[in-house]
């Protein structure tokens, strides 16, 4: 079946530097990815919606420059926090959906912790 | 505002008895539906997906949907201590955008 693959699963960084995390659909084209956060006993929250080759779209609340999302081609998202805080550490989760838009899969997830 | 809307539980249930879980959402129009398990600290794994009226069986899970009513329920029958898990609703509205209900923590017990 369908596998999104994140990479990195965990990552430790420093406060005011910056961190890229990578989504890849390994087997089928995916026009659109979705990134999420979810903080601890919490449901997933939508942050950007990434189509490929065009902007992303931004939810509401949630800052453009510090979370910048590349979607450059079908098969690759990346989202870079961008001079990250501790209050940025979170659980990180990108979706892609296949073009046929029926079925959604995750990724398996990237911890962040910004110390 | 779409919503979707899930008891948060814990929904606590005996190891061999049916777990039933129960989602409603509000829009309307929504087309497609999908139940994700979540174990602590992992990734939504997609359990079943639901696309019209009635029921849709998989191995010990039942998918069961009522557009006229605007519910979407989760069935695990045998239910297993390797079941316990965080159950997320999701309704695809639109552009393929998924909106997740808040979760139900089920715990089965030995």
């Amino acid at each position: 079946g369908a596998v999104v693959s994140q990479h990195p699963s965990r990552v430790i960084c420093k406060s005011g530097t910056s961190v890229k995390i990578e989504c890849r659909s390994l087997d089928f084209q995916a026009t659109t990815m979705f990134w999420y956060r979810q903080f601890p006993k919490k449901s997933l929250m939508l942050m950007a919606t990434s189509n490929e080759g065009s902007k992303a779209t931004y939810e509401q609340g949630v800052e453009k420059d510090k979370f910048l999302i590349n979607h450059a081609s079908l098969t690759l998202s990346t989202l870079t926090v961008t001079s990250a805080h501790p209050e940025d550490s979170s659980f990180y989760i990108c979706s892609a959906s296949t073009v046929s838009g029926n079925t959604i899969y995750f990724g398996e997830g990237s911890w962040l912790t910004v110390v | 505002q779409k919503e979707v809307e899930q008891n948060s539980g814990p929904l606590s249930v005996p190891e061999g008895a049916i777990a039933s879980l129960n989602c409603t959402y509000s829009d309307r129009v929504s087309q497609s539906f999908f139940w994700y398990r979540q174990y602590s600290g992992k990734s939504p794994e997609l359990i079943m997906s639901i696309y019209s009226n009635g029921d849709k069986e998989d191995g010990r899970f039942t998918a069961q949907l009522n557009k006229a009513s605007q519910y979407v329920s989760l069935l695990i029958r045998d239910s297993q201590p390797s079941d316990s898990a965080t159950y997320l609703c999701a309704v695809n509205n639109a552009g393929n955008m998924l909106t997740f209900g808040g979760g139900t923590r089920l715990m089965v017990k030995p």
